[in-house]
């Protein structure tokens, strides 16, 4: 069966420092990843998604970026972060086609002071 | 742009009564699909409806497509407090070239249980 893990679960980070959030999927190849925040109490917010490695579509442009350097591994990063970064930061992924149902991780939740 | 709106936000009820949360999208759509999210966890997978009309049960949880399949509804008989969470609608985007995109999530309707 398929499994998607994201770490850390809970990270601290002062203004101005980098972040690395990782995701990788167990027990599928080449599936649709996305990264989603979620602000507290609001929706999900598509930031990124990809088809593919190397392939990375934004959909919101911000401080952030994300990469797929592996087929089943999603990297969520940040040069400097900004206080409006703190959120609960999701990863998912589908099977091939994007309107499948998609499957989300356990979330990291990030606190920016 | 396109959207899927849900209403209401948010929905306070006694234990024991019935609760409703409407999804409507701006465009038809190919399918609708339903998430919940229980405090401090993440969205988890309910049911895909694909039909138009189509209803599906899920024990208590009634889910129904419309007709136009521009809307959809959930809605759960005699709530219990292990119902509390966050009920997310998500329905496929259209990109400029016609063809489907990603999934589009409503912003939720947040349900809690009084006990």
């Amino acid at each position: 069966s398929q499994t998607i893990h994201q770490w850390p679960a809970t990270l601290v980070q002062p203004v101005g420092s980098p972040l690395s959030l990782e995701c990788t999927v167990e027990g599928t190849s080449n599936p649709n990843l996305y990264w989603y925040r979620q602000a507290a109490g609001r929706g999900l917010q598509l930031l990124f998604y990809s088809v593919g490695i190397g392939q990375i579509s934004s959909e919101v442009p911000q401080n952030l970026s994300a990469s797929r350097p592996q087929d089943r591994q999603f990297i969520l990063s940040s040069k400097k972060l900004l206080l409006s970064d703190s959120g609960f930061y999701l990863c998912a992924w589908s099977a091939t086609a994007s309107t499948d149902t998609q499957y989300f991780g356990p979330g990291t939740r990030l606190t920016v002071l | 742009g396109q959207q899927v709106m849900q209403i209401p936000q948010y929905q306070h009820v006694q234990e024991g009564e019935d609760f409703t949360t409407y999804c409507n999208s701006s465009t038809t759509l190919s399918n609708i699909q339903w998430y919940k999210q229980r405090p401090g966890g993440h969205p988890v997978f309910l049911i895909q409806l694909v039909k138009s009309g189509e209803v599906k049960k899920q024990k208590r949880l009634t889910f129904q497509f419309g007709e136009a399949k521009k809307n959809s509804s959930l809605h759960i008989t005699a709530t219990q407090t292990t119902d509390v969470g966050t009920y997310f609608c998500a329905g496929p985007g259209w990109n400029y070239g016609g063809s489907q995109g990603n999934l589009i999530f409503g912003k939720g309707t947040k349900l809690s249980v009084k006990p």
